[in-house]
C-alpha cells in the first residue's frame, strides 16, 4: 500500500499570503494520479485537483497542483479568508489511499 | 443539479450489520464509477470501496474485506454499502461519491454522509 505523508501539520498564514502544502508518497505513484481535496467543517471534501495538476471544474486558479514520483505539492497563490479549512492528498495509482491532512489556519 | 444522497446510518451493535443506501440524481448515474469513503470522527479520510458503472469491477480496502459488500442499481440509481461484523472501529461518517476518472479514482461529488457508530 502506497502510504502518504503530509507535511507540515499545521500552517499558520494570513490572507494574501502564499500556501505550499506537501505530500510525499512511499513509492513512486504512477502516472501522477494523485488528487487534493478541501475540507470544511461539517462538510464533505471538495475535489480542488486531480491527475496531480489538473484543476476540477469550478475550482479558483489561485489553487495548482504540482509535482511526480513521490512529491507533490498544492499551492494556493493568495489565501482567501475562505481557504482556511483541511487539504488531503490522495493517490489512486495502486488502489486509493488518502494523506493525513494540513490543517491550513489564520495565523 | 447533481446530489447524491446517504441513508442507512445508526447505531449498531458491535457484530451486528448495516445497511447503507446512496440516492443519486441529476446525472446519468450508470455511466460513473462510485466510490464509499469514510471518516471516523475527528480523524482523516478513508476509502472503503469502489465499483465500476456496470459492476463489472469491485474494490475494498483490506480493512472492510470480506465483511463489506459494495452493490448498485442501476434502475434506481442507487448506491449500495452492506456492512457485516461491524467493529467499533467502523464508527464514522460514510460518503457516498462520484468518480471522475479510473475505476478507484478521484471524486467531483460528495454526498453530505451518513454516521454509523457502532457500539455496545
Amino acid at each position: 500500500e502506497i502510504v502518504l505523508t503530509q507535511y507540515p501539520g499545521t500552517l499558520s498564514l494570513s490572507p494574501g499570503e502564499r500556501a505550499a502544502l506537501s505530500c510525499r508518497a512511499s513509492q513512486s505513484v504512477s502516472s501522477s494520479y494523485v488528487a487534493w481535496y478541501q475540507q470544511k467543517p461539517g462538510q464533505a471534501p471538495r475535489l480542488l485537483i486531480y491527475g496531480a495538476s489538473s484543476r476540477a471544474t469550478g475550482i479558483p486558479d489561485r489553487f495548482s497542483g504540482s509535482g511526480s514520483g513521490t512529491d507533490f505539492t498544492l499551492t494556493i497563490s493568495r489565501l482567501e479568508p475562505e481557504d482556511f479549512a483541511l487539504y488531503y492528498c490522495q493517490q489512486y495509482g495502486s488502489s486509493l489511499t488518502f494523506g493525513g491532512g494540513t490543517k491550513v489556519e489564520i495565523k | 443539479e447533481v446530489q447524491l444522497v446517504e441513508s442507512g446510518g445508526g447505531l449498531v451493535k458491535p457484530g451486528g450489520s448495516l445497511r447503507l443506501s446512496c440516492a443519486a440524481s441529476g446525472f446519468t448515474f450508470s455511466s460513473y464509477n462510485m466510490n464509499w469513503v469514510r471518516q471516523a470522527p475527528g480523524k482523516g479520510l478513508e476509502w472503503v470501496s469502489s465499483v465500476s458503472s456496470g459492476s463489472g469491477y469491485i474494490y475494498y480496502a483490506d480493512s472492510v474485506k470480506g465483511r463489506f459488500t459494495i452493490s448498485r442499481d442501476n434502475a434506481k440509481n442507487s448506491l449500495y454499502l452492506q456492512m457485516n461484523s461491524l467493529r467499533a472501529e467502523d464508527t464514522a461518517v460514510y460518503y457516498c461519491a462520484r468518480v471522475i476518472v479510473a475505476t478507484r479514482g478521484p471524486s467531483d461529488y460528495w454526498g453530505q454522509g451518513t454516521l454509523v457508530t457502532v457500539s455496545s
